[in-house]
């Protein structure tokens, strides 16, 4: 079975300082996961993947996220909120069993960046 | 942007009424998805479409049928339309079976009174 928790619904971070925002997974088959972001009233727009290459992924607008196996851990990083950032944000698990690429979402996390 | 358009952007219907969302993307992206958004839910698939006319079920397609006639086009049927499929409708696509990046269109916000 496929599932994405995301261990914080909100959190709020000063401008300038960093971000983490956690993602735990659980995956039969050998995942690829993804972080998106909604800014509100928007579609949702992909901000890094990672597909079985380099651990340690980079997207855009500065944020990163490292893929732990041990911990089945995906967090999202950035070393420095902007106000921009302020948005939602989702952790994705694709999985690939009978061929078809399933996406499992986590409920979301809401980030707010204060001046 | 992924060229992906949702029809209508927003929409209040009354219970009992039949709804159709439409889909229209113009990148010939052969998989097509529906989705819905809840507070505290994320995203949950409701149908998708692996080519035109063939469709399948997702996790919550319970009172909601699909087609697909043309590879453009995705419409999303809510046959009578209850209070508790009141949600943000989100369409997606995908270019093939190992793309695995998903886009998104810009949702359809669905009152149901």
């Amino acid at each position: 079975a496929q599932s994405v928790t995301q261990l914080d619904s909100h959190v709020s971070v000063s401008e300038g300082t960093p971000v983490l925002l956690r993602c735990n997974y659980s995956s039969s088959y050998s995942p690829s996961l993804f972080w998106y972001v909604q800014h509100p009233n928007k579609g949702l727009q992909l901000l890094l993947k990672y597909t079985s290459a380099a651990t340690l992924v980079k997207g855009i607008n500065g944020f990163e996220a490292e893929f732990k196996k041990s911990e089945t851990s995906f967090h999202l990083t950035k070393p420095s909120a902007h106000m921009s950032d302020a948005a939602e944000y989702f952790c994705v698990v694709s999985a690939n069993p009978n061929n078809f690429n399933k996406f499992y979402f986590g409920s979301g996390t809401k980030l707010n960046v204060k001046p | 942007d992924a060229g992906i358009t949702q029809s209508p952007r927003h929409k209040v219907t009354e219970t009992g009424t039949p709804v159709t969302l439409r889909c229209h993307q113009t990148e010939n992206h052969r998989y097509m998805y529906w989705y819905r958004q809840d507070p505290g839910h994320g995203l949950r698939l409701i149908h998708y479409s692996y080519g035109v006319k063939d469709t399948d079920k997702g996790e919550v397609s319970d009172g909601y049928s699909v087609s697909r006639s043309k590879t453009e086009d995705f419409l999303l049927t809510l046959e009578s339309a209850t209070s508790s499929q009141t949600s943000v409708y989100f369409c997606a696509i995908s270019e093939q079976l190992n793309s695995y990046e998903q886009y998104f269109g810009p949702g359809t916000r669905l009152t149901v009174t």
